[in-house]
């Protein structure tokens, strides 16, 4: 089945504790994009990655970090989470940028305590 | 100006009424638009593609207004499943990420 897997699904931790949420598709996407939703403001976009390799910051990247190393995955890495980055992440991939439907994982909900 | 600007809503319609959604874009040279769906608490899903000419899938019809810098949707008999968030989203270029709307909530009732 094609999909985009997100893990955890839900996580509580400390500030300052490092954490990586992974995502990974199995649809041959090249392109690939995390985003927080938080109430009242709707997706905003974290990092992308338009292939291996290649990441660029979206609107939100700080206390953000993301690598692609291969095609298939993109984690998200908060190297030293705070409580303002609680939120609902989603990971999602496309064929490609133009024209095509995103496909969205299931979500993960984080809590910064 | 956002560059894509939607109702929050709610809109809080009867089972089987007519109900559209509007949303402005602020740059002219977008080229690809899009309706996704996303139900309480899940992930957003594409609902349609929105084409120039406009088009139509089933109780749903989407429309392209490049002078006004709008799109729509319009959701005939509306059923209690159709209760969700309609998100807008925007691409401007061929190789920029899309851009979302905050979203409108509908909400169906019996």
């Amino acid at each position: 089945e094609a999909q985009v897997t997100q893990n955890p699904r839900y996580l509580i931790t400390v500030t300052g504790k490092k954490l990586t949420v992974t995502c990974s598709q199995n649809m041959n996407h090249e392109y690939m994009s995390w985003y927080r939703q938080d109430p009242g403001l709707g997706l905003r976009q974290i990092y992308y990655s338009m292939n291996v390799e290649v990441t660029d910051k979206g609107d939100v990247p700080e206390g953000y970090k993301v690598s692609r190393k291969e095609k298939r995955n993109f984690p998200l890495i908060l190297e030293s989470p705070s409580p303002n980055q609680t939120s609902l992440y989603f990971c999602a991939s496309s064929d490609r940028v133009y024209n095509s439907p995103l496909h969205f994982g299931n979500g993960t909900r984080l809590t910064v305590t | 100006r956002k560059e894509v600007e939607q109702d929050p809503g709610p809109f809080n319609v009867p089972e089987g009424a007519t109900v559209a959604f509007n949303c402005t874009y602020s740059n002219s040279a977008s080229q690809s638009f899009f309706w996704y769906r996303q139900d309480c608490r899940k992930e957003p899903k594409l609902l349609m593609s929105v084409y120039s000419s406009g088009n139509e899938d089933g109780r749903f019809t989407a429309q392209l207004n490049r002078a006004s810098q709008y799109i729509s949707l319009l959701i005939r008999d509306s059923k209690l499943s159709d209760s969700a968030t309609y998100l807008c989203v925007v691409m401007n270029s061929g190789n920029t990420p899309l851009v979302f709307g905050k979203g409108t909530r509908l909400s169906v009732i019996a």
